[in-house]
This record gives C-alpha cells, sequence and structure tokens, in this order.
C-alpha cells in the first residue's frame, strides 16, 4: 500500500522568512510522482510542484522548492521569502502506477505579517 | 481555457435522501477523478473515470458511484446519504491516465447532510 505523512499539522513563518514542509511516503513502486498542492481558504487545490522521481534533479518553481531524498523516501517543500498569499493548507501527494492520488494529512501554513 | 467546473457549489440534503454532483473538465481532458475530503479522514480516492469507463474505484460503500459521458463531463451520485457523507467533493482532470499527467482541481462541492 501506498501512504503519505506529514508529521506538521501546522506551521508558522514570518513574511519574508523561508520556511520548509516535511512529506515522507512510502510505496514499493520504482516509477511514481510526487506533489505539493496548495490549498487556501476558497478550498480550491492548487498545484505547486511536482517532481518526478526517476530525476535526481530537484525541482524548482519560483519561490517554491523540493528537496527530494529517494532513498529516504522524504519530499519536503521549501517556501523561500514568504508572501501573505502563501498562507493555506498543503498537501503532499504521490501518484503511481494507478494513477490515482494519495494525499498526506495536510499542514497548515500560516504567514505572519 | 477554462478551469474544472462543479456543480452545485453547495448542497445541504436530509438523511436518506440522495444526491447528484456533477463536474465539467478541462477541455481536452478525458480523464476525470473523485476525491471526498473530510476533516477527519482527510482526502480520499472515491473513483477515476477514462473514456467513459471507470478505472479506478476507492474503498467506498456501493452507495458512492459514478459514470461518465461522451464529452467527458462526470457525474457522481450518492444514496441513502448518512450524516458522514457530509464533506467537500473535489473533482480533479487530467489530460489521460498516465502517472506523468498532472490532475487538476476544481472548486469543489460542499455537501452538509443533516
Amino acid at each position: 500500500a501506498q501512504t503519505v505523512t506529514q508529521s506538521q499539522p501546522e506551521m508558522s513563518v514570518q513574511e519574508a522568512e523561508t520556511v520548509t514542509l516535511s512529506c515522507t511516503y512510502d510505496t514499493s513502486e520504482s516509477d511514481y510522482y510526487l506533489f505539493w498542492y496548495k490549498q487556501p481558504p476558497s478550498r480550491q487545490m492548487i498545484l505547486v510542484i511536482r517532481q518526478e522521481a526517476y530525476k535526481q534533479q530537484n525541482a524548482t518553481e519560483n519561490r517554491f522548492s523540493v528537496n527530494f531524498q529517494k532513498a529516504a523516501k522524504s519530499f519536503s517543500l521549501k517556501i523561500s521569502d514568504s508572501q501573505l498569499g502563501d498562507a493555506a493548507m498543503y498537501f503532499c501527494a504521490l501518484k503511481g502506477n494507478t494513477g490515482k492520488l494519495i494525499f498526506g494529512q495536510g499542514t497548515t501554513l500560516q504567514v505572519k505579517p | 481555457k477554462a478551469g474544472v467546473t462543479q456543480t452545485p457549489r453547495y448542497l445541504i440534503k436530509t438523511r436518506g435522501q440522495q444526491v447528484t454532483l456533477s463536474c465539467s473538465p478541462i477541455s481536452g481532458h478525458r480523464s476525470v477523478s473523485w476525491y471526498q475530503q473530510t476533516p477527519g479522514q482527510g482526502l480520499q480516492f472515491l473513483f477515476e473515470y477514462f473514456s467513459e469507463t471507470q478505472r479506478n474505484k476507492g474503498n467506498f460503500p456501493g452507495r458512492f458511484s459514478g459514470r461518465q459521458f461522451s464529452n467527458s463531463r462526470s457525474e457522481m451520485n450518492v444514496s441513502t446519504l448518512e450524516l458522514g457523507d457530509s464533506a467537500l467533493y473535489l473533482c480533479a482532470s487530467s489530460i489521460g491516465v498516465l502517472s506523468s499527467y498532472e490532475q487538476y482541481f476544481g472548486p469543489g462541492t460542499r455537501l452538509t447532510v443533516t
């Protein structure tokens, strides 16, 4: 069975600072994809970043980057220069051969002005 | 391109009733997946449809069903509603079924069962 675990229910960061959200996963598949989704109060799920398991290079999207440690099955999200608009719930998700997304429990990020 | 749309956005039903939710995918997307989000269970996969065929099903009772039409629009139905069915139901579409394809989510339907 595939599982995704986010051990930080809540995180807080000062505006303009950097924050890292943690995620670990488990899968027996060798080919899979990892995602971070953002869900603001509007509840609209927004794709933040994706990582292909076969790629060693960590994905980066503007202020968002990941630290993908395949052997440790770890996939953390780093948000640099945090902005008030980054406040949301963040979900780590795994997608394997079945095509369905397996989500973690989510981390609520608070950004303080 | 228009995003994924879901109707209705909010719904209040009584226990024992049935409900149908609708999802229109992004134009050109042929795969539609449904997820249930609750505070207690988080986000859970319900089912996936591709070319009018159910490709995957999550661990939900038979009261939950769905279908997909030839234009890729999808509906999900919940019969004999229970209080525990109160949730945000999210629909996501993707171009196809390969794992590499990203899923784009709609705004969700908030179902309240009283």
